[in-house]
């Protein structure tokens, strides 16, 4: 199957500091990607949904500025937390949406720890 | 708005048993996507299978295999031959067929296989 590239897998950050994380469609160009967040014993919940050239659109409680996402070229996508706090830290999960629009393909996901 | 039930929060089955996950779905649409995502404990989605509703034959993947009755709107998992490797969270997904769709999840069904 398509493969998602998704880094780093971990990452340690400071409070106040700001972290980016990156999935790449290694195999497809992805027009759409999603980002994810998971809590524990959850299913995923959507944070934005990204499209290549435009601005992410965010779903209701997520803040935009605090959870920028970059979809600059159609085979990348970046989150970047901003001034990090500990109740950030989590598992967040991308996806890459394949250009026929059928099928939908996750990244590794990535384990985030605000110290 | 589409819904995705799963009904089973846990199951469990003997290794070489045959396993089925339920999986209920609400929609207006006529055409769309369903699939099952695979979450073992590395937290990787793994798409598992995937069917499209206008397409009548059940999808089949090796050992796993849907029973897909859309007047019903029911999706079923049948996981043939269990394997150890099969433990994991599994996740029933809809996709509305117009790009950019995101994917609406079930909670998913935690399953265990048991030696």
């Amino acid at each position: 199957g398509a493969v998602v590239s998704q880094h780093p897998s971990w990452v340690i950050c400071k409070s106040g500091t700001s972290v980016k994380i990156e999935c790449r469609s290694l195999d497809f160009q992805a027009t759409t990607m999603f980002w994810y967040r998971q809590f524990p014993k959850q299913s995923l919940m959507l944070m934005a949904t990204s499209n290549e050239g435009s601005k992410a659109t965010y779903e209701q409680g997520v803040e935009k500025d605090k959870f920028l996402i970059n979809h600059a070229s159609l085979t990348l996508s970046t989150l970047t937390v901003t001034s990090a706090h500990p109740e950030d830290s989590s598992f967040y999960i991308c996806s890459a949406e394949t250009d026929l629009g059928n099928t939908i393909y996750f990244g590794e996901g990535s384990w985030l720890t605000v110290v | 708005a589409q819904t995705v039930t799963q009904s089973q929060p846990e199951m469990s089955v003997q290794e070489a048993e045959t396993v089925t996950l339920s999986c209920t779905y609400d929609t207006s649409e006529n055409n769309y996507y369903l699939f099952w995502y695979k979450q073992p404990p590395s937290r990787q989605m793994i798409l598992v299978i995937r069917q499209e509703a206008y397409k009548q034959q059940n999808a089949t993947e090796n050992r796993f295999s849907v029973n897909f009755q859309k007047a019903a709107k029911s999706f079923s998992l049948k996981i043939s031959d269990s394997q150890l490797g099969d433990t994991a969270m599994y996740f029933c997904a809809f996709k509305g067929q117009g790009g950019s769709e995101k994917l609406v999840f079930g909670k998913g069904t935690k399953l265990t296989v048991n030696p």
